[in-house]
């Protein structure tokens, strides 16, 4: 149990336009969702974390107008890139947890994005 | 920000031989998790450890945690080749959301064969 879907896997598209990033929770109902960047060969940077029902608490330097989160369902949480340029072009990857405390996380498979 | 250093960031050795991978953290920590990464992949929860356990195991893989020295090690034994892979550790570095995490650097690991 404890399955995670990401979808899209990989995204090309064209500088300025806005891509959303789909989460969801297969089989257990997500209270609190993450969302992680990576760069090639680096560590997971948590963004920002989404609460089911509530506005997602952002870490310190991701913009908020930049990356849109919205957890509206206890399955699903989104996650739009707005206006991305090629600086945004990274690896997404998002975790879900079904309370609070629970450990570990369970991860999707990751999205790779590409803005040209 | 990182909690932590990984170390060594990576690793090549042969297929049966046994791989260590360490991990340094700076705050105070309730549990320290490893998880692994296959390349363009999701992460992969392997084991977590407590802070007031010292050594776990799984299969193949041996974890130990030192608080005073703020480490933990991952040791996995008769490696092959499917255990290529990108290997973190991650804390929750005491924070009041038991639940958030913060990942170290990571050691890529290759099992030539």
């Amino acid at each position: 149990g404890a399955v995670v879907s990401q979808h899209p896997s990989w995204v090309i598209c064209k500088s300025g336009t806005s891509v959303k990033i789909e989460c969801r929770s297969l089989d257990f109902q997500a209270t609190t969702m993450f969302w992680y960047r990576q760069f090639p060969k680096q560590s997971l940077m948590l963004m920002a974390t989404s609460n089911e029902g509530s506005k997602a608490t952002y870490e310190q330097g991701v913009e908020k107008d930049k990356f849109l989160i919205n957890h509206a369902s206890l399955t699903l949480s989104t996650l739009t890139v707005t206006s991305a340029h090629p600086e945004d072009s990274s690896f997404y990857i998002c975790s879900a947890i079904r309370d609070t405390f629970e450990q570990p996380q369970h991860f999707g498979d990751g999205t790779r994005l590409s803005i040209l | 920000s990182q909690q932590g250093e990984e170390d060594p960031q990576a690793l090549s050795i042969q297929e049966g031989e046994n791989a260590t991978m360490n991990c340094s953290y700076k705050t105070s920590i309730n549990n320290l998790q490893w998880y692994r990464q296959n390349s363009g992949r999701g992460l992969v929860h392997l084991i977590l450890i407590r802070s007031n356990e010292r050594e776990k195991h799984s299969g193949r893989l041996r974890v130990t945690l030192d608080t005073s020295k703020k480490s933990s090690s991952l040791l996995i034994t008769a490696s092959r080749a499917a255990d290529t892979a990108s290997y973190f550790c991650a804390t929750d570095a005491g924070y009041s959301s038991a639940s958030k995490i913060i990942f170290g650097s990571g050691t890529r690991l290759s099992i030539r064969p």
